[in-house]
């Protein structure tokens, strides 16, 4: 049983550049939630994804926005990125009726 | 919105000591989780305990719901032990919001 898949493993960017995360959920969830880590803290709420559709969604600004497919993998963007998005972005996964979420291995970001 | 403080921030030990983990939170939750943090920075699902004491080898967690505070307790640490420990709430429907983790070193 393959568990959340995050790709890709790391990325670097300049600022202003946009960039696209990718995540595959755990087999039999619908539910995916994107989580931006910076260094020494816990990881901080983005948004997230059920039936193809933005359900709730952190203090974030528009600058970051999501898709979910059909077959429920999810992207994260960041458009006009800056030095403080560089963080550990993590995706989890639900089924939307449960609240026990199971995080990918994230994808860590350097915006320089 | 919900608080979630974890104390103590930083804990070294030696192998082979136990040590406990205290996660307090500020309002009711429907869930609790505690994680661990490899230095891969993986989150790896330690228990799901809104309530209730749970054990899973060397390690085991408790919730006292109604005084809002979680315990994870360690016994007989090894050096793969070692990493961020991650207390993480959430009300029904909402998002997990975690505390900030306590960091814990085991040498050998």
């Amino acid at each position: 049983d393959a568990g959340v898949t995050q790709s890709p493993t790391h990325l670097i960017k300049t600022r202003g550049q946009q960039v696209t995360l990718r995540c595959s959920p755990k087999s039999g969830h619908d539910t995916v939630s994107w989580y931006q880590q910076a260094l020494g803290q816990g990881p901080q709420f983005i948004f997230q994804y059920y039936e193809e559709e933005e359900r709730q969604r952190g203090n974030f600004p528009d600058r970051f926005s999501g898709h979910q497919f059909p077959n429920y993998s999810s992207e994260l963007n960041v458009n006009a990125l800056l030095l403080g998005d560089s963080a550990l972005y993590l995706c989890a996964s639900s089924l939307f009726s449960s609240e026990t979420q199971y995080f990918g291995p994230g994808t860590r970001l350097l915006v320089l | 919105g919900i608080q979630v403080e974890q104390s103590p921030p930083d804990l070294i030990l030696q192998e082979g000591a136990n040590s406990t983990l205290r996660c307090n939170f500020s309002d009711s939750v429907n869930n609790l989780q505690w994680f661990h943090q490899n230095p891969w920075g993986q989150l790896i699902n330690l228990f799901y305990i809104p309530s209730g004491t749970k054990q899973n080898g060397r390690l085991s967690a408790t919730t006292v719901a109604t005084e809002r505070y979680s315990l994870l307790y360690i016994s007989s640490s090894q050096t793969t032990d070692s990493g961020v420990y991650f207390c993480a709430v959430n009300q029904a429907g909402t998002a997990l919001i975690f505390g900030k983790g306590t960091t814990l070193s085991v040498s050998s």
